[in-house]
């Protein structure tokens, strides 16, 4: 079964500080592995998008990594800010027979503390 | 900066009764797509739509639902006899392709009440 798994649960940091976020998943074939933050209650933004022959694309303080052979991602986030106070979410498309299916994970809560 | 609305914000509504959830994508995007999550629980596809006809469906996306492209602008959901589990943020996006690389740009995303 295709499957996207996150970790932490949770995570709380100071200001200021960095962070890594994991993601591995079991889905292949697949077309690429996005990472969105999404505030509460409303809709995902992306953050990076990346393609199986990818291995790290960055977006300010977001720096994302991908292993596809262990089938493994990480969001880093440097000097982080409270705005970065949100749910971080993994999303793996599966690329089979000309459809495109993407698997969520549940994500990482990230709080971010004075 | 383009984006993707959706509305209403809110919907409420008794179980039984027909909602029809509405959505304007990013104009020159060629692709729409309808998630859904449940509160406390991961975004879920449910269906994805080009040229008029539905490109992929999920298993949630059963015979209770349907989409449509009423007119150039709007793309709509609709679910047809509401159930107490139906009770979700829908959201829309949009892309303008579906290669490797090409974004989706989410809505703010519709909060469905069913009760």
């Amino acid at each position: 079964k295709n499957q996207v798994e996150q970790s932490p649960q949770s995570l709380i940091i100071l200001e200021g500080k960095n962070c890594t976020l994991q993601c591995n998943y079991t889905v292949s074939p697949f077309s690429n592995l996005r990472w969105y933050k999404q505030d509460t209650g409303r809709g995902p933004v992306s953050l990076t998008i990346m393609t199986f022959s990818e291995n790290t694309k960055s977006n300010g303080r977001y720096t994302a990594t991908l292993d596809a052979d262990t089938k493994q991602s990480s969001l880093h986030i440097t000097a982080s800010q409270l705005s970065d106070s949100a749910s971080y979410i993994c999303v793996v498309t599966l690329a089979s027979g000309g459809s495109y299916i993407p698997t969520f994970g549940r994500g990482t809560s990230l709080i971010v503390h004075p | 900066e383009p984006e993707v609305t959706q509305t209403p914000s809110h919907q409420v509504t008794q179980m039984g009764q027909e909602v029809i959830l509405r959505c304007v994508p990013i104009s020159n995007h060629l692709y729409f797509y309808w998630y859904r999550q449940i509160l406390g629980q991961k975004v879920e596809f449910l269906v994805s739509f080009y040229n008029n006809e539905i490109s992929e469906k999920s298993e949630i996306f059963d015979d209770q639902f349907s989409v449509e492209r009423p007119d150039g602008s709007n793309f709509t959901l609709k679910i047809r006899s509401t159930k107490l589990e139906d009770s979700a943020m829908y959201f829309c996006a949009s892309s303008a392709g579906r290669r490797a690389g090409d974004e989706q740009y989410f809505g703010p995303g519709t909060r469905l009440t069913v009760t």
